[in-house]
């Protein structure tokens, strides 16, 4: 069965390093998303991506944060300058279109920033 | 815009008892419904989803949910718990059109 994958599976890095995530969306797939979830809290969406611009964005994501498609397989989510506060799992997802069908998500990456 | 909330923030049951967790959106149009498990340190993965159509809709592992358009509800229930569902369920909507947003989740703890 076609899954989301994400690597690595765990990332620590030093409070204003930069440091990118990538994801392999599923390969039919249309729209692709970041989410985090910051231990113990729940899922916030971060920025939908298609037609290789951005979709959408929260207010989480400023100007520290960028995505990219850089070839025709991967997705990338680069944190500039990481903070404390970046600690969190952060989740890919893709679907076939936007609204009407369901996402499918990554195993995630723990972003450990110290 | 399309918010969705869940109340029930920890839910402790025996095994074989039954569950409903309860999830409300808010009003907005065209509504998109989804539930989602996480189990303990891995993915989201989806339980089951509501477009349009029949209210009561089905998914994996025995839940159901059901869409109750006059109370802006659609709570999961499953009739016999396992140990196995012990798990966090995030209930999450379309609030626009490439914009999944997920409500706080229901910790779901189950006594063998």
């Amino acid at each position: 069965e076609p899954e989301v994958t994400q690597t690595p599976s765990h990332q620590v890095t030093q409070m204003g390093q930069e440091v990118i995530l990538r994801c392999v969306p599923i390969s039919n797939h249309l729209y692709f998303y970041w989410y985090r979830q910051i231990l113990g809290q729940k899922v916030e969406f971060l920025v939908s991506f298609y037609n290789n611009e951005i979709s959408e964005k929260s207010e989480i994501f400023d100007d520290q944060f960028s995505v990219e498609r850089p070839d025709g397989s991967n997705f990338t989510l680069k944190i500039r300058s990481t903070k404390l506060e970046d600690s969190a799992m952060y989740f890919c997802a893709s679907s076939v279109q936007g609204r009407y069908t369901e996402a499918f998500f990554g195993q995630g990456t723990r972003l450990t920033v110290v | 815009a399309q918010s969705v909330s869940q109340h029930n923030h920890h839910v402790i049951l025996s095994e074989a008892a039954s569950l409903e967790l309860g999830c409300n959106y808010s009003y907005g149009g065209t509504v998109n419904l989804f539930w989602y498990v996480q189990y303990p340190g891995q993915h989201l993965q989806l339980l089951l989803k509501y477009f349009s159509g029949d209210p009561l809709v089905k998914g994996i592992k025995g839940f159901e949910a059901e869409f109750i358009k006059s109370k802006f509800s659609f709570n999961l229930r499953k009739p016999s718990v396992q140990w196995s569902d012990t798990a966090e369920y995030f209930c999450a909507v379309y609030s626009s059109a490439s914009k999944i947003i997920f409500g706080s989740g229901t910790r779901l703890s189950i006594r063998p």
